[in-house]
């Protein structure tokens, strides 16, 4: 069964430090993956994705997520984070072209200090 | 940006009563999908629409849920004779009709059973 895994429910961060996300997928077949971010009171936006190319990809807010297919993973990255990226963050994964149903984890509850 | 729109935001009703919810999609989207959320956990896919033509629905949705897209704009989503479980947030997506696009959210409709 498709099912993606993320590895920290909850990340506490200080302003200025780095932030990586874990996200492992279980999909049998060529996927796109996406990172979404839900902010305070705010629907789901999204961040960033992966359909083919280049396995680094860059999204917004300086945020990117590397591709590793023998590892199954998407993971999330951000070299200094600041306290407006407090969010819960969701990775999710379909299969690649046709319509897009999406399989989303858990999500990860980011709270960033100042 | 109008994007996509859920109407109502709330709705907290009795065990055993009716609730429609509301999904007006971004308009040149023909792509349009509900998902559910439960507290803690990411969205899991209820149903999509291409158009009006409801092409796929998840195990999720008992034979108390029913979709419909009328004329390939807006969608409803129905819930019979509603029970605890029931409770979530219902939210819709649409996207373009071009493989691999990315979804766009909506708000959300909170169902709170009492």
């Amino acid at each position: 069964a498709q099912s993606v895994s993320q590895h920290n429910h909850h990340v506490i961060l200080s302003e200025a430090a780095s932030l990586e996300l874990g996200c492992n997928y279980s999909y049998g077949g060529t996927v796109n993956l996406f990172w979404y971010v839900q902010y305070p009171g705010q629907h789901l936006q999204l961040l960033l994705k992966y359909f083919s190319g280049d396995p680094l990809v860059k999204g917004i807010k300086g945020f990117e997520a590397e591709f590793i297919k023998s590892k199954f993973s998407f993971n999330l990255r951000k070299p200094s984070v600041q306290w407006s990226d407090t969010a819960e963050y969701f990775c999710a994964v379909s299969r690649a072209g046709g319509y897009n149903k999406l399989i989303f984890g858990a999500g990860t509850r980011l709270a960033v200090h100042p | 940006d109008t994007g996509v729109s859920q109407n109502p935001r709330h709705k907290i009703t009795k065990r055993g009563q009716n609730v429609t919810f509301r999904c007006d999609p971004i308009s040149e989207h023909n792509r349009l999908y509900w998902y559910r959320q439960t507290l803690g956990q990411g969205p899991e896919f209820l149903t999509y629409f291409q158009n009006e033509a409801q092409l796929e629905k998840s195990r999720l949705l008992s034979d108390r849920f029913s979709a419909e897209r009328p004329k390939g704009s807006f969608s409803t989503l129905e819930i019979q004779r509603t029970e605890q479980g029931d409770s979530a947030m219902y939210l819709c997506a649409s996207s373009t009709g071009t493989d691999n696009q990315p979804q766009h959210f909506g708000d959300g409709t909170r169902l709170s059973i009492l």
